[in-house]
């Protein structure tokens, strides 16, 4: 149990066009949904958090209108890249909670690589 | 703020006994997790300790030493497919995880 999708698992864009990535949890209600964003070699960075029904949580210094996140179910959301740039190139990981799950547990999707040419 | 510090890389022997240390700074504290991440992979959840002691599970263990700010990983019996990324992660302040930097762990045969 407990298994998160993303799709697509990569995705080339051009610069300037917008990219939409899901995440989806399969056999849970995610009642909590986290984006996160890794570049090569280095740590998971947590760009927001959302609730079902509830505007994101977005960490300082991620841009609100450059990433698009929406949690309109308990099994889906979506964060959307506006305008991408090459140095938003980089491995994007959600991650999702559900009811009766421990507050400590996570379960990660397998992760979106969006390059940008 | 919150920070981890992990060392970079590990390497160690198949069938031997390696530890992953993680200090951490943070402004409240939870608990403290240990996640794997084999290249281009999710990361997957490996323990979790909110008290100080150690936690067992199968061939990894984990240790947390509140007063200390400290916790290892301890991968016991190594095999060739646990050479991946481990990753410590703190639950702290309004409950938002913090990831450690990484360590990167080769086993040689």
């Amino acid at each position: 149990g407990a298994v998160v999708s993303q799709h697509p698992s990569r995705v080339i864009c051009k610069s300037g066009t917008s990219v939409k990535i899901e995440c989806r949890s399969l056999d849970f209600q995610a009642t909590t949904m986290f984006w996160y964003r890794q570049f090569p070699k280095q740590s998971l960075m947590l760009m927001a958090t959302s609730n079902e029904g509830s505007k994101a949580t977005y960490e300082q210094g991620v841009e609100k209108d450059k990433f698009l996140i929406n949690h309109a179910s308990l099994t889906l959301s979506t964060l959307t890249v506006t305008s991408a740039h090459p140095e938003d190139s980089s491995f994007y990981i959600c991650s999702a909670r559900g009811k009766g799950q421990k507050i400590y547990e996570q379960y990660f999707g397998p992760g979106t690589r969006l390059t940008v040419t | 703020g919150q920070s981890l510090e992990q060392p970079s890389e590990v390497t160690a022997v198949e069938g031997a006994i390696v530890q992953i240390n993680c200090t951490y700074q943070t402004s409240g504290f939870y608990g403290l997790s240990w996640y794997q991440q084999h290249d281009g992979g999710a990361p997957t959840f490996l323990s979790y300790n909110a008290l100080d002691g150690l936690e067992e599970t199968g061939r990894f263990s984990s240790f947390l030493s509140r007063s200390d700010s400290y916790g290892y990983l301890l991968l016991q019996e190594l095999q060739m497919k646990d050479s991946a990324s481990y990753f410590c992660a703190v639950r702290g302040g309004y409950q938002k995880v913090t990831f450690g930097t990484g360590t990167k762990l080769q086993v040689i045969p």
